[in-house]
């Protein structure tokens, strides 16, 4: 395992511009979640995949905010009409179907600073 | 919901000294985790604890887990620099999806 692979590391955007950031999870993990992280606060949850079916949407996720997990891979989350409320860090985190010795693994994040 | 307060904010000790971080969640749930984050960077998976009175220790760091008191607890020992970090605890939410609720996170700095 190569581990969570996230892309791209940082970018930084006009305030109204569409973002679009990508996550390559650990081979042969089912399960997939992303977080957001602004500053000086924890990790918060925005929405989960169970293969390629979005189960579970934070009310964070407003109608600005899509995420796809397309034949239950890579997963996308892409941002409209970007605010500057929405710079922070995006991170992504995959567990494999074995839920005993369940874990999130994380990847590196995308840092978004929108201006 | 599921709620996850950790305590202190922030915490500033001298290298050699001890000092235990609390963490306490609102709900019952089976898994508890702690992170350490270094300035801009991701996560980085310290313990995974799963069962009550579970202990786990790496290094300076031991970490516990009371599950009737809904506590954990990270315990540094002989602090040195390189402890510096921001340290999050993270209950799993066993209602649905499995997703994490992380407490505020606790700012270690370790000084000379």
């Amino acid at each position: 395992d190569t581990g969570v692979s996230q892309d791209p590391r940082h970018k930084i955007t006009k305030r109204g511009q569409n973002v679009t950031f990508r996550c390559d999870p650990i081979s042969e993990h089912n399960r997939l979640y992303w977080y957001r992280q602004t500053l000086g606060q924890g990790p918060e949850f925005l929405t989960y995949f169970q293969n390629e079916a979005q189960l579970e949407k934070s009310r964070l996720l407003s109608d600005r905010f899509s995420a796809e997990r397309p034949k239950g891979s890579f997963s996308t989350l892409e941002i409209q009409r970007t605010e500057q409320g929405d710079s922070a860090m995006y991170l992504c985190a995959s567990s494999p179907r074995d839920r005993i010795t369940y874990e999130q693994y994380f990847g590196p994040g995308t840092r978004l600073t929108v201006t | 919901e599921l709620k996850v307060e950790q305590n202190p904010l922030f915490l500033s000790m001298q290298e050699g000294k001890n000092y235990t971080i609390y963490c306490n969640y609102s709900t019952t749930s089976d898994r508890l985790y702690w992170y350490r984050q270094d300035p801009g960077k991701s996560l980085e998976s310290l313990f995974v604890l799963l069962s009550n009175g579970a202990v786990k220790q790496e290094g300076r760091l031991m970490a516990s887990l009371d599950t009737k008191a809904r506590l954990s607890t990270l315990h540094i020992t002989a602090a040195v620099h390189d402890l510096s970090a921001t340290y999050f605890c993270a209950v799993v939410d066993i209602s649905g999806t499995d997703k994490l609720i992380f407490g505020t996170g606790t700012r270690l700095q370790v000084f000379p």
